[in-house]
This record gives C-alpha cells, structure tokens and sequence, in this order.
C-alpha cells in the first residue's frame, strides 16, 4: 500500500487530453513539492515535472503539473502512443522523514 | 552529459551482505544530493535512502534502517549503498539518482536476494 495514492490505470486517444492524479496528506503532498517521473519498459524512470509545474528542459511543454492541497495531477495534452507508459508521483514526507512515491499509473493509448 | 552507472548487483542469499556503487560524471557530483530507489519485480519504485552534499544528512526507509548505510566519495565521484542482512524482500533492481528530486538515473543494478 503506497503512501501517494495514484488510479492503477488511465487511457485515452490519440490527441486526447488525459490526467492523472496523486493523493496524499498534509505531510507530504501538502507541504512540500510534487514531483512525476515516467518509466518505459525495460528503462529508468525519467523525471517529467518538478516543484508542481516545472519541466526539466527536453520535457515537451504537453506534460504540465498542479497541485491543491493534498492532491496532484499530471496533465499529458495532444496523446500520442508513445506515451504508453507508466507514470509515478513522488514527495517528501514530513512524518517519516523519506520520499514517498505513488503506487504508478499505467497509460494506456487507445 | 550526467551519467550515473551502478554495479555491484547480484545474487546473495539471505542474510547475506552486498555493496553496490555508483559512478557519477557529467555534473559537479559534491554540489548534489544523491539517493538509491529500488523497484521490486513487476513493482512499484520505493525510495531507500539519499544523502546530502557532505554526508552530514541521510534518511532511510524505515523497512532498512539499521541495515542498510549509504555513503559516498565525493573525489571520486561514487556513491555506495552497503546492505547488510539482506532479506528475500530486498530483491529488486537499484537505481542511483541524482539531485533533490530525483533528476537523473543510473540504468539499476538488480539485487536477487535467494537461497
């Protein structure tokens, strides 16, 4: 059971805008940044968004973050196929002095 | 360009010890935090343990205090994750990250903890 709580699943269509969500406390999520990461089979995760909302420079401007209070969301617009992957949030937590990730979403292009 | 490459992966049987490094280049390695994420097979990633630049600062998982030490060698640009009494539940592939939240990784190391 994971302390960020992410849907196991998401889809959507080519073009399509889809979000995906992260929950979590006041501990983590709302009080200190959010961050995404994408992970294709087989490879390393890869950072996506930082602080919220930031991209690291080569991330598309199509993958955007928002925050509001305990909860997050991934918004990736203009879906292409090769965003089937799966994505993961991650915070630092308070409490228990750590990192804390979501459980992953898988995406899937329809 | 940052590289991160991690070795010292392998097969241990439980209760056993293995350490793994990282190799950092690309980037001014003592100006970063650094960390060690696992993904158990076909799981989820779990975070495990980062440092701060000097190694004055460094936080575990709680599933690995006591067991686990992360250090690192700021003139030789390597970072280690020493794992003592290792348990069938530490399998996983360990990947280095670099940066506070995670902005680069190495391509793992996987740790097959078995009898």
């Amino acid at each position: 059971q994971s302390v960020l709580t992410q849907p196991p699943s998401a889809s959507g269509t080519p073009g399509q805008r889809v979000t995906i969500s992260c929950s979590g406390s006041s501990s983590n999520i709302g009080d200190n940044t959010v961050s995404w990461y994408r992970q294709l089979p087989g490879t390393a995760p890869k950072l996506l968004i930082y602080s919220e909302n930031q991209r690291p420079s080569g991330v598309p401007d199509r993958f955007s973050g928002s925050k509001s209070g305990t909860s997050a969301s991934l918004a990736i617009s203009g879906l292409q196929s090769e965003d089937e992957t799966d994505y993961y949030c991650a915070a630092w937590d308070d409490s228990l002095s750590g990192w804390v990730f979501g459980g992953g979403t898988r995406l899937t292009v329809l | 360009e940052v590289q991160l490459v991690e070795s010292g992966g392998g097969l241990v049987q439980p209760g056993g010890s293995l350490r793994l490094s990282c190799a950092a280049s690309g980037f001014t390695f003592s100006n970063y935090w650094m960390s060690w994420v696992r993904q158990a097979p076909g799981k989820g990633l779990e975070w495990v343990a980062n440092m701060n630049q000097d190694g004055s600062e460094k936080y575990y998982v709680d599933s690995v205090k006591g067991r686990f030490t992360i250090s690192r060698d700021n003139a030789k640009n390597l970072v280690f994750l020493q794992m003592d009494s290792l348990r069938v539940e530490d399998t996983a592939v360990y990947y280095c990250a670099s940066g506070n939240y995670f902005d680069n990784w190495g391509q793992g190391s996987l740790v097959t903890v078995s009898s």
